[in-house]
């Protein structure tokens, strides 16, 4: 069964730091570009991240540049997302997403005091 | 970044109503459009790439459109397990993009 499964979510200060994994299962991790997108309470989706297969071509969303670093380690099948200098609008379930189709069940993270 | 104008934002429809949304891109993207759904509590499910493809196993009551940087999705007879948001997602460039999301209720 394709499957992603991201870890690593809960409740942090302003300020403080969270890295998240997502494991992938039932394919081939390495031959797939990945992305992070996430979801504030009650909104719609944002795409923050895009890996490439190799892990050499990055992107990122202007409200998470400078502050997020996207990783990957294809040898164990895992994305990452290291997320430092958290704000409240952080505030949203996480997603890895391969090209569209396969997407984790979300891990949610909270920024608040 | 390419911007995506999803309308409407929410509608109310009867079980077996055509019910159509329209995505709107700022700039070309060819035909590099996704559909999704989400039910509440549950990640996005992709339902059409391409503009138009369906994804093995959607109802083929689900479909999608184009005509230059406007984007349809229909749902041709609506089905009360259809209740969900659905959302446009360009992927010409990036950051990719999502519309803004449409809720559809049954009335």
């Amino acid at each position: 069964e394709v499957q992603l499964v991201e870890s690593g979510g809960g409740l942090v200060q302003p300020g403080g730091s969270l890295r998240l994994s997502c494991e992938a299962s039932g394919f081939a991790f390495s031959s797939f570009e990945m992305n992070w997108v996430r979801q504030a309470p009650g909104r719609g989706l944002e795409w923050i991240s895009y890996i490439s297969k190799s892990g050499s071509i990055i992107y990122y969303a202007d409200s998470v540049k400078g502050r997020f670093i996207i990783s990957r380690d294809n040898a164990n099948n895992s994305l990452y997302l290291q997320m430092n200098s958290l704000r409240a609008e952080d505030t949203a379930v996480y997603y890895c997403v391969d090209g569209a189709v396969t997407w984790g069940q979300g891990t949610l993270v909270t920024v608040s005091s | 970044d390419i911007q995506m104008t999803q309308s409407p934002s929410s509608l109310s429809a009867s079980v077996g109503d055509r019910v159509t949304i329209t995505c709107q891109a700022s700039q070309d993207i060819s035909n590099y459009l996704n559909w999704y759904q989400q039910k509440p509590g549950k990640a996005p499910k992709l339902l059409i790439n391409d503009a138009s493809n369906l994804e093995t196993g959607v109802p083929s009551r689900f479909s999608g459109s184009a005509s230059g940087t406007d984007f349809t999705f229909t749902i041709s007879s609506l089905q009360p397990e259809d209740i969900a948001t659905y959302y446009c997602q360009q992927y010409a460039n990036l950051p990719q993009t999502f519309g803004g999301g449409t809720k559809v209720e049954i009335k």
